[in-house]
């Protein structure tokens, strides 16, 4: 039930893009993006919601396609600060059981 | 606003103890969560609250027990404490259904259990 991300993890240099998949094997009615760097608590990105409409507090883009039951964070001019682990999380289908993806760790060199 | 607080931020058990995390938040929300997150692995959740006086289980509810008289406090109990217990918990709230609204974490409590 947990969703699967890709990469597990990337290396990038500053000003590279990465894109993190999140899939799901499960429907998906919204998917949330966290970060979380090590040793901190995670910190909401964004959330997706079913029919477009999206809710953020970065400038860090993100796709839903609900049919594909799949997500993707696009980071792009990656800074230094956008090293940490990545998490994508939805609700379970008629709960409230929130669950959270496998991760990717993400690391961006100077 | 100090958002969400938990309490304490690192504590050892010994196999067999009983201990409580506290976590408190000031932002009204009616929802809270616990979540438990190994080294390297991502965050499972324990148990939620979808408002005062209630209660359900997540993913992984053996050996934890927690309550919310409280609408701004979800307590945590471990009430004998194994090896397998020792991990980093999270505790979170958002102001709806987890679906449609952002968590706030706390910082999170460390625990070993010896």
């Amino acid at each position: 039930q947990q969703p699967v991300q890709s990469p597990q993890a990337v290396i990038l240099r500053e000003g590279e893009d990465a894109v993190i998949n999140c899939s799901s094997s499960k429907a998906l009615y919204s998917v949330h993006w966290y970060r979380q760097k090590h040793g901190e608590a995670p910190v909401f990105l964004m959330i997706l919601l079913k029919g477009g409409e999206q809710k953020g507090h970065e400038k860090i883009s993100a796709s839903f396609n609900e049919k594909k039951q799949q997500s993707s964070l696009y980071l792009t001019a990656s800074q230094l600060s956008y090293s940490g682990t990545y998490f994508c999380g939805t609700v379970l289908s008629g709960t409230y059981k929130y669950i959270f993806g496998t991760g990717t760790r993400l690391k961006v060199l100077a | 606003n100090a958002g969400v607080t938990q309490t304490p931020k690192f504590r050892v058990l010994k196999t067999g103890q009983s201990m409580t995390l506290l976590c408190a938040q000031d932002m009204n929300h009616e929802y809270m969560y616990w979540y438990r997150q190994d080294p390297g692995m991502g965050l499972r959740l324990i148990h939620y609250s979808v408002g005062e006086g209630t209660t359900a289980k997540g993913e992984v509810p053996d050996g934890y027990n927690v309550s919310r008289l409280k609408k701004q406090n979800f307590l945590l109990g471990l009430e004998s404490a194994a090896p397998s217990q020792t991990s980093v918990y999270f505790c979170a709230s958002s102001s709806g259904t987890g679906g449609y609204n952002e968590q706030f974490f706390g910082p999170g409590t460390r625990l070993t259990v010896l």
